[in-house]
């Protein structure tokens, strides 16, 4: 299947932690994006990495650092996980800056 | 700032026309996106504007008025399966590929 796929589905970890998520996409796009979708439901942009460079990198605390090893790949570590970090994030991707982004199944994290 | 508004409910009657609102004011406007999402789902392209007018796709479609930072989707011949929420997300000037999402309008499609 072409897709942007995530791992892992659900991830519940106790405050102070470090965990990653990582997203992959298969369709050939060369701009992936990360977005944290709260409680409330508003998806905000984090970062968007176009071929494996940063280009967008939103008001987000410094414990959380994206990486993309290629083009195809766009992970995410977040350092010493708080309470509000609770909330799903999902990955995107598109075919340049400028295409419709399309979105990965979303991994609800839940920290205790 | 960036403001998207959208009701946050609507209910309505399987077979029916449904139309969900989104007014937007953002710093420059570089076109506007809806997306469906599933509960517990990813959200799904249904829906680009950047010109004013009707972009009509199937049973659903979109409106433009840029000059009155307003838009639209029109879904017809409602099913059970419409029922989901619709995001509005504008891109606004100058940012790449960055969107402003909205909160949603939660669509509950009724027998």
């Amino acid at each position: 299947d072409t897709a942007v796929s995530q791992t892992p589905k659900y991830l519940v970890t106790q405050m102070g932690n470090d965990k990653s998520i990582k997203c992959e996409q298969n369709l050939g796009h060369d701009t992936m994006y990360w977005y944290k979708q709260d409680s409330k439901k508003f998806l905000k942009i984090m970062f968007s990495y176009n071929n494996k460079e940063l280009i967008i990198n939103e008001t987000v605390p410094n414990r959380f650092s994206p990486k993309s090893p290629d083009k195809a790949h766009l992970n995410l570590h977040i350092n010493s996980l708080e309470l509000g970090d609770s909330a799903v994030y999902f990955c995107a991707s598109s075919q340049g800056t400028w295409e419709t982004q399309y979105f990965g199944p979303g991994t609800r994290l839940l920290v205790l | 700032g960036q403001n998207i508004d959208q009701p946050t409910e609507m209910t309505a009657t399987e077979g029916a026309i449904v139309q969900i609102n989104c007014t937007y004011q953002t710093s420059g406007f570089n076109g506007l996106f809806w997306y469906q999402q599933h509960a517990g789902e990813a959200p799904t392209f249904l829906s680009y504007n950047v010109l004013d007018g009707l972009e009509e796709k199937g049973r659903f479609s979109s409106f433009l008025s840029r000059s009155k930072g307003y838009s639209y989707l029109l879904l017809k011949e409602l099913q059970m399966k419409d029922s989901a929420s619709y995001l509005c997300a504008v891109r606004p000037s100058g940012g790449y590929n960055k969107l402003i999402f909205g909160a949603g309008t939660r669509l509950a499609v009724h027998p």
